[in-house]
């Protein structure tokens, strides 16, 4: 089965820092790669997305960098805030024998200290 | 705009029991999806429903099925309840027919508990 891999489990990044989330995937459909943020309690919410055809997208503190060569993907989240800390998933338009399914990370529980 | 509604939040059931979750997709949005979410596991792809047909399928037993119907207004069963079936159950709708399209709108989710 098609996975897409994603680091780390966990992380922990001081205020002001920088947090880095990585993820490799498979063979893919040309569709977006997006990142979601979720809160305990709460379903995912989009956060950023970006086409494969674009090596890098930027929204605020957030940024995604694509290497479409080496099937890897980032997402860097400048000046991390304590508002920040929630678990993040990557996903990718994995294809399949009928059409295209997003399939998940298994995410990476951040947390932001004072 | 409305967001992807989800019934019920909550449910406890006890194992042998079935259960139905129902998903209303965001107006316009023609494709619903079914995850599973649970902490070890993540999000665990269940099915994707397009036009009342089923899609794409995941590795999940028959137990599990779902319908959609023609206002794109989705139902997933679950039957024979097992323990190992307490999960958050996601809802998520797309447009389905444009570039982008497998962007993902999610509901809040329905948390099953099977005791």
């Amino acid at each position: 089965q098609q996975q897409v891999k994603q680091s780390p489990q966990s992380l922990i990044v001081q205020k002001g820092g920088i947090s880095i989330i990585n993820c490799a995937y498979e063979n893919t459909a040309f569709d977006y790669f997006p990142w979601y943020q979720q809160f305990p309690g709460k379903g995912p919410a989009l956060l950023i997305a970006i086409r494969p055809d674009v090596s890098e997208k930027k929204e605020g503190r957030f940024t995604i960098s694509f290497n479409k060569s080496a099937k890897q993907f980032s997402l860097h989240i400048m000046d991390s805030q304590p508002g920040d800390s929630a678990t993040y998933f990557c996903a990718a338009p994995l294809l399949t024998v009928t059409a295209s399914k997003l399939t998940f990370g298994t995410g990476t529980r951040l947390q932001v200290t004072l | 705009k409305a967001g992807v509604t989800q019934t019920p939040r909550y449910l406890i059931k006890t194992r042998g029991q079935q259960v139905t979750l129902s998903c209303s997709p965001i107006s316009g949005h023609r494709s619903v999806s079914w995850y599973q979410q649970t902490p070890g596991q993540g999000l665990q792809f269940l099915f994707e429903y397009f036009s009342e047909t089923q899609r794409n399928k995941g590795n999940f037993p028959g137990r599990f099925s779902g319908r959609q119907f023609s206002n794109s207004r989705s139902e997933m069963n679950v039957s024979t309840l097992e323990l190992g079936d307490s999960a958050l159950y996601l809802c998520a709708s797309s447009l389905a027919w444009a570039r982008g399209a497998n962007v993902l709108t999610f509901g809040a989710g329905s948390r099953l508990t099977v005791l």
